[in-house]
Protein backbone atom coordinates (compact mmCIF):
# COMPACT_ATOMS: atom_id res chain seq x y z
CA UNK A 1 0.00 0.00 0.00
CA UNK A 2 1.79 3.30 -1.37
CA UNK A 3 1.54 6.32 1.09
CA UNK A 4 0.18 8.48 -2.08
CA UNK A 5 -2.65 7.52 -3.79
CA UNK A 6 -3.04 7.55 -7.54
CA UNK A 7 -5.57 6.49 -10.18
CA UNK A 8 -4.47 2.81 -11.49
CA UNK A 9 -4.86 4.37 -15.07
CA UNK A 10 -6.28 6.96 -16.97
CA UNK A 11 -6.94 7.07 -20.39
CA UNK A 12 -7.57 10.11 -23.53
CA UNK A 13 -7.56 10.47 -27.09
CA UNK A 14 -4.60 11.51 -28.86
CA UNK A 15 -4.65 15.57 -28.56
CA UNK A 16 -7.31 15.73 -25.64
CA UNK A 17 -5.98 16.23 -21.76
CA UNK A 18 -5.97 14.33 -18.93
CA UNK A 19 -4.96 14.62 -15.38
CA UNK A 20 -3.25 12.48 -12.60
CA UNK A 21 -4.24 12.41 -9.38
CA UNK A 22 -2.17 12.32 -5.93
CA UNK A 23 -3.24 11.81 -2.56
CA UNK A 24 -1.64 12.03 0.61
CA UNK A 25 -1.65 14.04 4.29
CA UNK A 26 -0.31 16.73 6.37
CA UNK A 27 3.27 14.64 6.62
CA UNK A 28 4.04 14.94 3.19
CA UNK A 29 2.05 16.38 0.18
CA UNK A 30 0.57 18.98 2.39
CA UNK A 31 4.34 20.07 3.66
CA UNK A 32 6.60 19.43 0.88
CA UNK A 33 6.21 20.03 -2.78
CA UNK A 34 5.67 17.57 -5.24
CA UNK A 35 7.43 16.01 -8.04
CA UNK A 36 5.99 13.73 -11.38
CA UNK A 37 7.95 11.28 -13.11
CA UNK A 38 7.33 9.62 -15.88
CA UNK A 39 8.20 5.56 -16.55
CA UNK A 40 8.29 3.65 -19.36
CA UNK A 41 9.14 -0.33 -18.40
CA UNK A 42 12.73 -1.15 -19.46
CA UNK A 43 14.02 2.84 -19.26
CA UNK A 44 15.41 4.85 -16.95
CA UNK A 45 12.39 6.91 -14.55
CA UNK A 46 12.14 10.49 -15.83
CA UNK A 47 11.92 13.85 -13.64
CA UNK A 48 8.73 15.58 -15.42
CA UNK A 49 7.69 18.06 -12.63
CA UNK A 50 9.59 19.18 -9.39
CA UNK A 51 8.48 21.84 -6.86
CA UNK A 52 4.72 21.16 -7.58
CA UNK A 53 4.89 23.07 -10.71
CA UNK A 54 8.37 23.22 -12.05
CA UNK A 55 9.37 21.75 -15.44
CA UNK A 56 13.30 20.70 -16.27
CA UNK A 57 15.15 22.07 -19.07
CA UNK A 58 13.75 19.82 -22.36
CA UNK A 59 10.36 19.03 -20.84
CA UNK A 60 7.49 20.99 -22.80
CA UNK A 61 5.09 23.19 -21.49
CA UNK A 62 2.43 20.29 -22.41
CA UNK A 63 2.90 19.02 -18.75
CA UNK A 64 2.80 21.18 -15.58
CA UNK A 65 1.68 20.03 -11.89
CA UNK A 66 -0.49 21.66 -8.97
CA UNK A 67 -1.57 21.04 -5.57
CA UNK A 68 -3.95 21.83 -3.25
CA UNK A 69 -3.47 21.06 0.35
CA UNK A 70 -2.47 17.36 0.58
CA UNK A 71 -3.58 16.64 -3.40
CA UNK A 72 -1.70 17.52 -6.48
CA UNK A 73 -2.17 16.93 -9.95
CA UNK A 74 -0.12 16.51 -12.91
CA UNK A 75 -1.71 17.90 -16.16
CA UNK A 76 -0.97 16.62 -19.65
CA UNK A 77 -2.58 18.50 -22.86
CA UNK A 78 -2.31 17.72 -26.42
CA UNK A 79 -1.89 14.04 -25.69
CA UNK A 80 1.00 12.08 -27.73
CA UNK A 81 1.10 8.15 -27.96
CA UNK A 82 4.85 8.74 -27.06
CA UNK A 83 3.32 10.11 -23.85
CA UNK A 84 1.97 6.34 -23.01
CA UNK A 85 3.79 5.75 -19.78
CA UNK A 86 3.29 4.94 -15.89
CA UNK A 87 3.59 8.03 -13.65
CA UNK A 88 4.57 8.68 -10.43
CA UNK A 89 3.91 11.16 -7.59
CA UNK A 90 6.51 11.92 -4.77
CA UNK A 91 8.02 13.80 -2.45
CA UNK A 92 9.02 13.10 1.34
CA UNK A 93 7.25 12.28 4.57
CA UNK A 94 8.37 13.80 7.63
CA UNK A 95 6.52 11.22 9.96
CA UNK A 96 8.35 8.49 8.17
CA UNK A 97 11.57 10.43 7.19
CA UNK A 98 11.75 8.84 4.11
CA UNK A 99 11.12 9.56 0.01
CA UNK A 100 7.52 8.37 -0.58
CA UNK A 101 5.88 7.67 -4.18
CA UNK A 102 2.45 7.10 -5.61
CA UNK A 103 1.71 3.69 -6.73
CA UNK A 104 1.82 4.71 -9.80
CA UNK A 105 -0.58 5.91 -13.15
CA UNK A 106 -0.90 4.00 -16.14
CA UNK A 107 -1.73 6.34 -19.13
CA UNK A 108 -3.23 5.01 -22.24
CA UNK A 109 -3.55 6.96 -25.00
CA UNK A 110 -6.40 5.65 -27.03
CA UNK B 1 25.08 17.26 -16.86
CA UNK B 2 25.78 14.04 -14.56
CA UNK B 3 25.19 10.28 -15.76
CA UNK B 4 24.75 7.43 -14.08
CA UNK B 5 25.73 4.53 -15.25
CA UNK B 6 25.05 1.66 -13.48
CA UNK B 7 26.73 -2.41 -13.47
CA UNK B 8 25.15 -5.69 -15.41
CA UNK B 9 22.53 -7.71 -14.08
CA UNK B 10 22.84 -10.35 -11.40
CA UNK B 11 21.50 -13.66 -10.50
CA UNK B 12 21.45 -14.43 -6.92
CA UNK B 13 20.95 -16.99 -4.28
CA UNK B 14 18.40 -16.39 -1.58
CA UNK B 15 20.03 -15.58 1.62
CA UNK B 16 23.20 -14.26 -0.56
CA UNK B 17 24.09 -10.45 -0.85
CA UNK B 18 24.59 -8.35 -4.13
CA UNK B 19 26.57 -4.83 -4.58
CA UNK B 20 25.38 -3.10 -7.18
CA UNK B 21 27.29 0.22 -8.26
CA UNK B 22 26.18 3.38 -10.15
CA UNK B 23 29.28 5.53 -11.52
CA UNK B 24 28.38 9.02 -11.70
CA UNK B 25 30.14 11.14 -14.85
CA UNK B 26 30.17 14.62 -15.93
CA UNK B 27 29.81 16.06 -12.75
CA UNK B 28 31.47 16.59 -9.65
CA UNK B 29 30.77 13.84 -7.73
CA UNK B 30 31.17 15.12 -3.98
CA UNK B 31 28.62 17.92 -5.26
CA UNK B 32 26.24 14.39 -5.69
CA UNK B 33 23.54 13.18 -2.85
CA UNK B 34 22.59 9.89 -3.98
CA UNK B 35 18.99 7.94 -3.82
CA UNK B 36 17.91 4.27 -4.49
CA UNK B 37 14.36 3.07 -5.73
CA UNK B 38 13.73 -0.43 -6.77
CA UNK B 39 10.67 -1.79 -8.92
CA UNK B 40 9.78 -5.09 -8.29
CA UNK B 41 8.02 -6.60 -11.15
CA UNK B 42 4.35 -5.61 -11.58
CA UNK B 43 4.75 -3.50 -9.33
CA UNK B 44 5.57 0.27 -8.47
CA UNK B 45 8.47 2.22 -7.38
CA UNK B 46 9.90 2.09 -4.11
CA UNK B 47 12.18 4.26 -2.54
CA UNK B 48 14.64 2.18 -0.72
CA UNK B 49 17.02 5.54 1.01
CA UNK B 50 19.20 8.35 0.13
CA UNK B 51 22.83 9.09 1.54
CA UNK B 52 25.04 12.03 1.12
CA UNK B 53 29.19 10.41 0.01
CA UNK B 54 31.33 11.42 3.04
CA UNK B 55 28.54 12.99 4.99
CA UNK B 56 26.98 10.84 7.66
CA UNK B 57 25.14 7.98 8.44
CA UNK B 58 22.74 7.23 5.35
CA UNK B 59 18.79 7.43 5.00
CA UNK B 60 17.33 4.02 4.86
CA UNK B 61 14.02 3.25 4.23
CA UNK B 62 12.57 1.43 7.24
CA UNK B 63 11.55 -1.75 5.29
CA UNK B 64 15.38 -1.92 4.48
CA UNK B 65 16.90 -1.04 7.85
CA UNK B 66 19.75 -4.00 8.63
CA UNK B 67 19.64 -5.45 4.99
CA UNK B 68 20.77 -2.61 2.58
CA UNK B 69 24.13 -0.28 3.18
CA UNK B 70 24.67 2.74 1.02
CA UNK B 71 28.84 3.17 0.25
CA UNK B 72 30.70 5.91 -2.16
CA UNK B 73 34.32 5.68 -3.85
CA UNK B 74 35.05 9.58 -4.19
CA UNK B 75 37.98 8.32 -6.17
CA UNK B 76 36.24 6.36 -9.01
CA UNK B 77 32.62 8.46 -8.48
CA UNK B 78 30.81 5.49 -7.27
CA UNK B 79 28.11 5.09 -5.68
CA UNK B 80 27.54 1.35 -4.34
CA UNK B 81 23.79 -0.12 -2.96
CA UNK B 82 24.68 -3.99 -0.94
CA UNK B 83 21.51 -5.40 -0.10
CA UNK B 84 22.10 -8.82 2.29
CA UNK B 85 19.86 -11.66 3.11
CA UNK B 86 18.56 -11.76 0.32
CA UNK B 87 14.92 -12.71 -0.48
CA UNK B 88 12.86 -13.87 -3.54
CA UNK B 89 10.26 -10.59 -3.37
CA UNK B 90 14.06 -8.48 -3.76
CA UNK B 91 13.34 -9.74 -7.42
CA UNK B 92 13.39 -5.71 -9.27
CA UNK B 93 15.41 -3.41 -11.24
CA UNK B 94 17.01 -1.11 -8.68
CA UNK B 95 17.88 2.67 -9.83
CA UNK B 96 20.29 4.71 -8.46
CA UNK B 97 19.27 8.78 -8.73
CA UNK B 98 20.76 12.00 -7.53
CA UNK B 99 18.33 13.56 -5.13
CA UNK B 100 17.56 16.97 -3.72
CA UNK B 101 16.36 17.94 -0.53
CA UNK B 102 15.16 20.62 1.44
CA UNK B 103 13.19 21.53 3.58
CA UNK B 104 9.95 22.17 1.35
CA UNK B 105 10.96 19.90 -1.30
CA UNK B 106 12.38 16.56 -2.16
CA UNK B 107 13.04 14.81 -5.99
CA UNK B 108 15.07 12.93 -8.10
CA UNK B 109 16.23 14.59 -11.26
CA UNK B 110 19.31 12.36 -12.71
CA UNK B 111 18.69 8.12 -12.68
CA UNK B 112 20.46 5.28 -14.07
CA UNK B 113 19.05 3.01 -16.20
CA UNK B 114 18.84 0.45 -13.65
CA UNK B 115 19.89 -2.75 -12.72
CA UNK B 116 18.08 -6.05 -12.72
CA UNK B 117 18.49 -8.38 -9.44
CA UNK B 118 17.07 -11.51 -10.26
CA UNK B 119 16.97 -13.75 -6.72
CA UNK B 120 16.20 -17.47 -7.42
Amino acid sequence: QSVLTQPPSVSAAPGQKVTVSCSGSASNIGNKFIAWYQHVPGTAPKLLIYDNNKRPSGIPDRFSGSRSGTSATLHITGLQTGDEANYYCGTWDNSLTSGVFGGGTKLTVL
Amino acid sequence: QVQLVQSGAEEKKPGSSVKVSCKASGGTFNTYTFAWVRQAPGQGLEWMGRFIPGFGPANYAQKFQGRVTFTADEFTGTAYMELSSLRLDDTAVYYCATDWWETYYYYMDVWGKGTTVTVS
